[in-house]
This record gives C-alpha cells, structure tokens and sequence, in this order.
C-alpha cells in the first residue's frame, strides 16, 4: 500500500482558506486519494476523493498534479469547526480485494478566531 | 437516524474480563469492517466482512479477539481476558461493495483497568 506524508500540524484563523498537503509518491496506478476528517471522540468522515486533476463538492476542493505524487485539499473560508484531524489515504478502493483504509498519523488543523 | 450505530459508546473493564462490542451498519451496505485507534494515531484495520463472510483479519486481531456478522446485518467484536493494550477506541464502518467511501460509526471507547 502507498505510505502518504503529511506534517504533523498547522494553524489557520477563521475565514482563512486553508491548503493541508499530502505526499504519497509510491502511489499506483490503480490507487485513488482520499481525505477524511476526525473530530475528538467520533469516528472519521469522508471529505473528497479523487483520482487525478481536480474534483470539487460542497466542502472541500482536492487538486493532483500530473505526476500523482501529491495532493492538496483546500477549505475554503474556515470556522472554528473545521479544527480536526484530516487524513490522506491512498488505495485501490474499487478494484481491491476489500478496500480497507489505512490511515496515518494525520494532520492536526487548529483554526483560531 | 440511519447511520452507522455502535453500542456500548463506553466500557470499562477489569483487566481479565471479556467485552463485546456491537455495530448496526447503514442497512444496505453489505462490507462491514472494524477498526481499533489508540491516543494520538489514525484508525488500524482489524477485520473486514462481506455480507456474513469474513474476508480478511489483520495480524493486530490476536486469538482473544473474534468478530461475526451471522445475518450479514449487525456484526459483534468480541475480546476475551481483555488487558490493558487493548484500551482503544474500536470503530466500525460500513460501505457498498465496490463504493470508495466508508461511513464510520462514533465509535466504542473501552478501557481496561
């Protein structure tokens, strides 16, 4: 499986657009980028996938360069809500024997007044 | 409320004793997976099902751990002699066969004493 990197942490202030980026170059051909999102004491929810260029839904945009080796998902205009901890994953999630998700350490965002 | 449900959302044991934790999937989904996530990292896959089959256990889900999901509905994780390692928040997700999103439930929260 694709290992993804990301930095531990990051601070924005409301109302700013954030971009948190995510390395994964082992990823293969088949793999597809996805994000999710944890708050303290629930499980993650799925944010946006992708597979290449750009893909955009009512909470977030995901941009992969040519080369698939990264990725960057942005949020628009924060609120104080959005502080969480943001998983990228890679993985064959259609074609794959069972499309289990694994996640790394994470992203902690911090979003001040 | 049609999502993902898991109950109890808190045990405490003593160390010795067995738990079982239960999670309702979002109905129609038929692949039904468990995950356990300690302090300060992301989600590790335990055990995944396929209707009522069990497809795949990961190498962290010892001989004290068993998971069934007899009607391919609701599924049970079961720990026996439980220590204090496997204080963690066990979370279960559900999707549809070949679906790249994965809906969590809050999660159990158990800690051994």
């Amino acid at each position: 499986l694709a290992k993804t990197t990301q930095p531990i942490s990051m601070d924005s202030y409301e109302g700013q657009e954030v971009n948190i980026t995510c390395s994964h170059n082992n990823i293969a051909t088949n793999d597809y980028i996805t994000w999710y999102q944890q708050f303290p004491s629930q499980g993650p929810r799925f944010i946006i996938q992708g597979y290449k260029t750009k893909v955009t839904n009512e909470v977030a945009s995901l941009f992969i360069p040519a080369d698939r080796k990264s990725s960057t998902l942005s949020l628009p205009r924060v609120s104080l809500s959005d502080t969480a901890v943001y998983y990228c994953l890679v993985g064959d999630l259609y074609t794959g024997a069972n499309s289990k998700l694994t996640f790394g350490k994470g992203i902690t965002l911090s979003v001040r007044p | 409320d049609t999502g993902v449900s898991q109950n109890p959302r808190h045990k405490i044991t003593k160390r010795g004793q067995n738990v079982t934790f239960r999670c309702d999937p979002i109905s129609e989904h038929n692949r039904l997976y468990w995950y356990r996530q300690t302090l300060g990292q992301g989600p590790e896959f335990l055990t995944y099902f396929q209707n009522e089959a069990q497809l795949e256990k990961s190498r962290l889900l010892s001989d004290r751990f068993s998971a069934e999901r007899p009607k391919g509905s609701f599924s049970t994780l079961e720990i026996q002699r439980t220590e204090q390692g496997d204080s963690a928040m066990y979370l279960c997700a559900s999707s549809r066969q070949g679906a790249g999103e994965q809906y969590f439930g809050p999660g159990t929260r158990l800690t051994v004493t």
